[in-house]
């Protein structure tokens, strides 16, 4: 358990659908940050929240949001859901900024069908 | 975008061998990470290099930073099956960027 908890596990949804993950950083941890990973494109960064506020964006889509909360859970909103959307969605947290190494949560698989 | 290329791509080899790969960029980083990512699971950090010219050990991975702090190498030796997984670097910098990783599996 590496302290980042991310749920749900697996999500299988149909196009055009929205869908919501959760991601609860380590105990102590204020920055969180988003990553998509698919098979052909890698780890790609989405966001990064610190201590509530939006720190970075990077390849998010328009149909995507995030948003942190005052108990430093954040939550990715994913929305008029394509195939193209199916892959895993990873949680990181780290104490501070982003030079730091990160610990991760084990993701969640979404399947857009 | 600060891009981190890895290389090789995939590696297939026997326990007991030793090997060695790549994070190379075009530029400079602050600090270099690597992690190790298992099939299913997220990554996990394994080292965090800073220095330019620095090596880490961590039993038998041993990690340099380039001096340029450009690039980076990990090197196994002896590897066992339960170094199988995906090995990736990550710039310390405000691009967030991963490279694409190298798929490492040891054959028993």
């Amino acid at each position: 358990d590496s302290g980042v908890t991310q749920t749900p596990k697996h999500l299988i949804t149909a196009t055009g659908q929205r869908v919501t993950l959760r991601c609860s950083p380590r105990s102590g941890d204020l920055s969180v940050y988003w990553y998509q990973q698919s098979l052909d494109q890698g780890l790609q960064f989405l966001i990064q929240y610190y201590n509530g506020e939006e720190r970075a964006k990077g390849n998010i889509l328009e149909r995507f949001s995030a948003q942190q909360f005052p108990d430093l859970h954040s939550e990715l909103n994913l929305s008029s859901l394509e195939l193209g959307d199916s892959a895993l969605y990873f949680c990181a947290s780290s104490v501070g900024g982003q030079g730091v190494g990160y610990t991760f949560g084990s993701g969640t698989r979404l399947t857009v069908v | 975008t600060q891009l981190l290329e890895q290389s090789p791509q995939f590696l297939s080899i026997q326990e007991g061998e030793n090997l060695t790969v790549y994070c190379n960029s075009s530029s400079v980083f602050s600090s270099l990470q690597w992690y190790r990512q298992e099939p299913g699971e997220g990554p996990v950090l394994l080292v965090t290099v800073v220095t330019g010219g620095e090596v880490k050990k961590l039993k038998r991975l041993t990690f340099q930073f380039g001096d340029a702090r450009k690039d980076s190498s990990l090197h196994i030796t002896a590897a066992q099956p339960g170094d199988t997984g995906l090995y990736l670097c990550k710039g310390g910098s405000e691009k967030l960027v991963f490279g694409k990783g190298t798929k490492l599996t040891v054959n028993p």
